[in-house]
């Protein structure tokens, strides 16, 4: 099946370091979502792109939708303990009634 | 707003029990959708239905495996019999949209253990 290539799987980083990471496919995509797992419980979704070049914030998050339609890239700046967790991307083929396939997500801890 | 609803929030079970999975999802949400995750496979989609039909079951694994959504707030995934390779957590998410694939809201999950 189709295949998103999230990277890195993980990261291990100091409060207060800005933090970025990437999925990447193939296939030409028309959404891209971001979302965050915290432990034992279900992901939750930060960021929603529809538009091939868009780039859209929420607070210190900020995330792109990639101008071939083929990936999309997160930021976090200025990292607390708080975001920690596993990062997610998800993407939508360009087709329709097709469901969202997701990355194998990125663990992100973060040491004070 | 109560958000996605699932239950049981964690089961154990012994192999050859069959197991049941509820979910009710956002009230005016038209698709829903089961999920399965574990470490070495990730979040994998099992089924979803749109306006309470089944659209696409090609990710449930095996025929053990079956999901019903007989009315719009209410859906379960049955597996019957577990196998210890079952363990896993169980998502449900539901979605506003049609073709269910923008913006899915996702419930807290079922941890199943099957010794």
């Amino acid at each position: 099946g189709q295949q998103l290539n999230q990277s890195p799987q993980s990261m291990f980083i100091q409060e207060g370091e800005d933090v970025s990471m990437n999925c990447t496919s193939s296939s030409i995509f028309n959404t891209w979502l971001w979302y965050k797992q915290d432990p034992g419980e279900g992901p939750v979704l930060l960021i929603a792109l529809y538009k091939a070049g868009e780039l859209t914030s929420n607070g210190r998050l900020t995330a792109q939708f990639g101008i071939t339609r083929k990936d999309s890239f997160l930021n976090i700046s200025a990292s607390i303990p708080s975001d920690v967790g596993i990062y997610f991307c998800a993407g939508r083929l360009n087709q329709a009634g097709t469901a969202l396939i997701f990355g194998k997500g990125t663990t992100l801890s973060v040491s004070s | 707003d109560a958000g996605v609803i699932q239950s049981p929030r964690h089961e154990v079970t012994e192999m050859g029990q069959e197991v049941t999975l509820r979910c009710k999802p956002i009230s005016g949400h038209n698709s829903l959708f089961w999920y399965r995750q574990t470490m070495m496979r990730g979040l994998e989609l099992l089924i979803y239905f749109n306006n309470n039909v089944p659209i696409d079951d090609s990710g449930m694994p095996e025929d053990r495996f079956s999901a019903k959504m007989p009315n719009a707030s209410f859906s379960t995934l049955k597996i019957q019999p577990s196998e210890p390779r079952d363990s896993a957590v169980y998502f449900c998410a539901s979605s506003p949209r049609l073709a269910g694939s923008n913006e899915q809201f996702f419930g807290p999950g079922t941890r199943l253990t099957v010794l």
